[in-house]
C-alpha cells in the first residue's frame, strides 16, 4: 500500500479564501484522523471518524473549519473562510479497529503545510 | 483529560546514548508509544510498550516504563545523525476509547557529529 496520501502538500492562499485538504487513509482502515500541528500547541486532534461516520470533532477549533468523509477512500478538511492563525501543518492518519487490549498504531500522512497570508 | 509531558529539546554528540523523558496523567493507559517525525514528513511509529511491561528492548531502543511515576524514556543507544528528528511520547487507553491516541508536544533531538 502506498499509505496515507494527503494533497496538497504545501498550500498558500490569502485570508478569507476557502481551502480544502484531501486525505486518502490506508486501504482498509476504518479510522481517519486529522490533526493540526503548530509549534506553539504541537499535535491537536481535530476530528476522526470511524467507518465514515464523524466520531469526535472536539477539537475542531471553529465553525469556519468542516471534514467529511464521503466514502471510505476518501476525506476532506475544509477551512472557509481562512484566517493567517490557521497557518500550520495539517496530518490526516489512518488506524485499524484494535480491541481493547491491542496497540493503536496510527499511520501518518507527509501532511499538508497550509500558509494563510 | 489526559495530559502527556515531555521536553522540548535534546542535543547529544553522535556516538552516545540519547534518553528522551516523558510524563503521562493517565493511570489507566494501556499503551504507550514513542513515534518519530523527521523533516517534512508525518510522524511514523518508532517503539510502543504494553503497560504491564517495564522493559522493552529493540535493537538500539530501550524503553522504560514506570508505572507508579507515570514516567516513559526512550534510550537511543550509539545515536547517529540520520537520529535527528523530532520524538513524541503518545498514549492511549479507555479514557480516549482505546482509538484516540495523547501525543506530547515532541522532543526535538539534535546529534552533533
Amino acid at each position: 500500500d502506498a499509505g496515507v496520501i494527503q494533497s496538497p502538500r504545501h498550500e498558500v492562499t490569502e485570508m478569507g479564501q476557502e481551502v480544502t485538504l484531501r486525505c486518502k487513509p490506508i486501504s482498509g482502515h476504518d479510522y481517519l484522523f486529522w490533526y493540526r500541528q503548530t509549534m506553539m500547541r504541537g499535535l491537536e486532534l481535530l476530528i476522526y471518524f470511524n467507518n465514515n461516520v464523524p466520531i469526535d470533532d472536539s477539537g475542531m477549533p471553529e465553525d469556519r473549519f468542516s471534514a467529511k468523509m464521503p466514502n471510505a477512500s476518501f476525506s476532506t478538511l475544509k477551512i472557509q473562510p481562512s484566517e493567517p492563525r490557521d497557518s500550520a501543518v495539517y496530518f490526516c492518519a489512518s488506524s485499524l479497529t484494535s480491541g481493547r487490549l491491542a496497540k493503536n498504531i496510527q499511520y501518518f500522512g507527509a501532511g499538508t503545510r497550509l500558509s494563510v497570508l | 483529560g489526559e495530559d502527556v509531558e515531555q521536553s522540548l529539546f535534546l542535543s547529544v554528540r553522535e556516538g552516545d546514548s540519547s534518553v528522551i523523558n516523558c510524563t503521562y496523567t493517565d493511570s489507566s493507559s494501556t499503551y504507550l508509544y514513542w513515534y518519530k517525525q523527521e523533516p517534512g514528513a508525518g510522524l511514523q511509529l518508532l517503539t510502543y510498550i504494553f503497560s504491564n511491561m517495564d522493559m522493552k528492548q529493540d535493537q538500539r531502543l530501550t524503553v522504560l516504563l514506570n508505572k507508579k511515576d507515570k514516567h516513559l524514556s526512550l534510550r537511543i543507544a550509539d545515536t547517529q545523525t540520520g537520529d535527528s528528528a523530532i520524538y513524541f511520547c503518545a498514549e492511549s487507553g479507555p479514557s480516549g476509547g482505546y482509538q484516540k491516541v495523547t501525543f506530547g508536544i515532541g522532543t526535538k533531538l539534535q546529534v552533533i557529529p
